[in-house]
C-alpha cells in the first residue's frame, strides 16, 4: 500500500542552523509529495509539493526534491528561525486521498 | 474568504454521548475530509466526500458517520462517544482540479471523551 515514514523528533535546533527532516514513501504509481505544517493551535498548511520525480519543492527557504530512485523528499532549509517552530508532516497523495507521515516537532531557540 | 471553518473548537462529552462536528467551505471545492490526529500518529482519514451527496470510509472509520447534503458542508457524526475517540479533528477540502491534491486544512476540533 501507500505509506510514509518520516524522521522521529522531536528536534532542537539554534536559530541560523541547518535543519533536514528525512522522508521515505512508499507507494504504487506516481504520487505527488507534500509537506505541510502545523504551527502551535493551529491547523496544517501546505509548505511545499512536487508532483513528478526530479522535481524541487521550496517555499519560505525551505526545499525538497523528489527522488524516485531513492523513494525520498527530504526538507531542508539552510538557517532557520525561532518562527520556523512548528510540527512538521511528509505526505503523499493517491487518488485523491493524503497519507500523512507521524508528524515531527521542530523547536528553534534563539 | 475565510476558508475551512470547523465548529465548534472545544468540546467535553461523557461516554455514550452524541455529537455533531460542522465543516464548512467557502472556496467551492468538490472534495472534503475528516481527519483525527493523535500523538505520534500523524493524521488519519476517518470519511470523505467526493462531491455533494457521497461519502465514503477512509482508514479509520469506525464509530462515526458523516454527510454531505451540501457541497459547502460536512459532517462528523459521533453517535456513542467512547474514550478512544478523544483526538484532534481536522476537517480539509480540495479542487477538483489537476492540482486537485492539495488540502486547505481547517483549525481543527478539540473533543475529550471522558
Amino acid at each position: 500500500g501507500n505509506s510514509v515514514t518520516q524522521m522521529e523528533g522531536p528536534v532542537t535546533l539554534s536559530e541560523e542552523a541547518f535543519l533536514t527532516i528525512n522522508c521515505t514513501y512508499t507507494a504504487t504509481g506516481y504520487p505527488s509529495l507534500f509537506w505541510y505544517v502545523q504551527y502551535p493551535g493551529e491547523g496544517l498548511q501546505l509548505l511545499l509539493k512536487a508532483t513528478k520525480a526530479d522535481d524541487k519543492g521550496s517555499n519560505k527557504g525551505f526545499e525538497a526534491t523528489y527522488r524516485k530512485e531513492t523513494t525520498s523528499f527530504h526538507l531542508e532549509k539552510g538557517s532557520v528561525q525561532v518562527s520556523d517552530s512548528a510540527v512538521y508532516f511528509c505526505a503523499l497523495s493517491f487518488d485523491y486521498k493524503l497519507s500523512f507521515g507521524a508528524g515531527t516537532t521542530v523547536t528553534v531557540r534563539a | 474568504n475565510a476558508g475551512v471553518t470547523q465548529t465548534p473548537k472545544f468540546r467535553v462529552l461523557k461516554t455514550g454521548q452524541s455529537m455533531t462536528l460542522l465543516c464548512a467551505q467557502d472556496m467551492n471545492h468538490e472534495y472534503m475530509y475528516w481527519y483525527r490526529q493523535d500523538p505520534g500518529m500523524g493524521l488519519r482519514l476517518i470519511h470523505y466526500s467526493v462531491g455533494e451527496g457521497t461519502t465514503a470510509k477512509g482508514e479509520v472509520p469506525d464509530g462515526y458517520n458523516v454527510s454531505r447534503l451540501k457541497k459547502q458542508n460536512f459532517l462528523l457524526g459521533l453517535e456513542s462517544a467512547a474514550p478512544s475517540q478523544t483526538s484532534v479533528y481536522f476537517c480539509a477540502s480540495s479542487p477538483d482540479s489537476p492540482f486537485g491534491d492539495t488540502q486547505y486544512f481547517g483549525p481543527g476540533t478539540r473533543l475529550t471523551v471522558l
